[in-house]
């Protein structure tokens, strides 16, 4: 496989259940990145990885838990969520997480998201 | 702080029809601006990089140019598979922001 992949692609969920969404990058990057996507509104940037190493967390609620356990993968765990927190996740990754003009390592290449609904 | 305005939020085009989509933006320190582009259910896919003012890209019939305070997305003679919506991005000394993007319709 090549670029980045996200599983599950469509997820429901009730507020009281646990799950995980998947990312996995196969383009050599060392930057990982989860953005939430919610219609008419601008990607809200979650969590940034750089070599496995949080760079970044938005304030995001601590019912979004990330993993990332190698710089090819990072995980959302999800639990006890919200019928607001219902948007499209979409992991991304790029050569570098660190500005750099001119380069093109700041370039996010995005997975295909997973849709999650929470009833 | 970072803010980026897409505009318009939406565009209905007859194909052939040209048109530009616009991005306003402030930032500290401008390290590039990127345009994606999103089809239904997929994620965004890289179109081009703008480092400086006066700076152009082009791809098929885009084409993409960067003021200090703007950057535009020319299309030219679109057809219906340029039926997509548009995202700009900005990368300032700390963060990416960006704009809650432009849906274009294209028909025949």
């Amino acid at each position: 496989e090549t670029g980045v992949t996200q599983t599950p692609r469509h997820l429901v969920m009730g507020m009281t259940n646990k799950k995980s969404l998947k990312c996995e990058q196969h383009l050599g990057h060392n930057a990982m990145y989860w953005y939430k996507q919610s219609a008419k509104k601008p990607l809200e940037l979650m969590f940034v990885y750089s070599l496995e190493e949080r760079v970044e967390n938005n304030s995001v609620p601590s019912r979004f838990s990330p993993e990332c356990p190698n710089s090819s993968h990072l995980f959302l765990h999800l639990h006890t969520l919200q019928p607001e927190d219902s948007a499209l996740y979409l992991c991304a990754s790029s050569r570098s997480a660190t500005p750099e003009q001119g380069s093109g390592a700041n370039v996010l290449t995005f997975g295909a998201g997973s849709r999650l609904t929470v009833l | 702080e970072d803010q980026v305005t897409q505009s318009p939020e939406a565009l209905r085009l007859q194909e052939g029809e040209s048109s530009s989509l616009n991005c306003s933006y402030t930032v500290s320190g401008l390290r590039g601006l990127f345009w994606y582009r999103q089809d239904p259910g997929k994620g965004p896919e890289f179109l081009f990089t703008l480092y400086s003012a006066g700076e152009e890209k082009e791809k098929e019939r885009l084409k993409a140019t960067l003021t200090k305070k703007e950057s535009f997305l020319h299309i030219t003679a679109p057809k219906p598979e340029d039926s997509a919506t548009y995202l700009c991005a900005v990368r300032g000394d700390y963060k990416l922001s960006f704009g809650a993007g432009t849906t274009v319709t294209v028909r025949a």
